[in-house]
């Protein structure tokens, strides 16, 4: 079956630190990719998305790469603030461009400190 | 309301009580999906509607778990005989369209049950 793994967590790192969130993915054929994030007090939302290989989705200054070879979608941005902390969740879905069943890992927190 | 809305937002119950979570969907959205988050796990999926009907029912743990929802909009989960291991975050989601590239799930709060 889909599974995604995300890295344990929780994450802690100094303002304009750069950050990295590793996600692999198990699916068969070719599954879409998305990181969603729930700030605190609040329910989750997309934050980005890629739907075949080697696409890029970006947003906000977080950036992730579909990478069919190796099944990974990690999260990157440069340089973190305070803002970003929150829960980030990897997630796929399992045909191009559908997102019923969204398939999510168990999600990681990110402590931005200032 | 603009979002997703979920009520009650928190919920204490004794084991082997029935309880109801509703879910008011974005108006428009005619996908609608049930997850649940334990402590320490991601999300669960348990049930998918696609208008009033649930094409895919898969993820409920039990029998003692159902759901529905009227008039393309308002869904309630009801969990009968309540366990501790119940215990979770229930979230609802909606999206425009069950497949579409460009219709992102948006999320309620979600309810937190307790089962004492």
């Amino acid at each position: 079956g889909n599974s995604v793994t995300q890295m344990e967590g929780p994450v802690t790192l100094s303002e304009e630190a750069f950050l990295t969130i590793n996600c692999t993915y198990t699916a068969t054929g070719y599954p879409s990719l998305f990181w969603y994030v729930q700030y605190p007090g609040e329910g989750l939302q997309l934050l980005l998305k890629a739907t075949k290989a080697d696409d890029k989705g970006s947003n906000k200054g977080f950036e992730a790469t579909y990478r069919k070879e190796t099944t990974s979608f990690h999260l990157e941005k440069g340089s973190v603030q305070v803002s970003d902390s929150a829960v980030y969740f990897c997630a796929l879905s399992p045909h191009s461009g559908a997102n019923s069943k969204l398939t999510f890992g168990k999600g990681i927190t990110l402590s931005v400190r200032p | 309301g603009a979002g997703v809305s979920q009520s009650p937002s928190n919920k204490v119950t004794e084991k082997g009580k029935d309880v109801e979570l509703r879910c008011d969907p974005i108006s428009g959205h005619t996908a609608l999906y049930w997850y649940r988050q334990s402590l320490g796990q991601g999300l669960e999926f348990l049930i998918y509607f696609q208008g009033n009907s649930a094409p895919d029912k898969s993820g409920l743990p039990s029998d003692r778990f159902s759901a529905e929802r009227t008039g393309g909009s308002v869904s309630t989960l009801t969990i009968q005989r309540t366990q501790q291991e119940d215990s979770a975050v229930y979230l609802c989601a909606s999206s425009l369209a069950a497949s579409s590239y460009n219709s992102p799930l948006h999320f309620g709060n979600g309810t937190r049950l307790t089962v004492t």
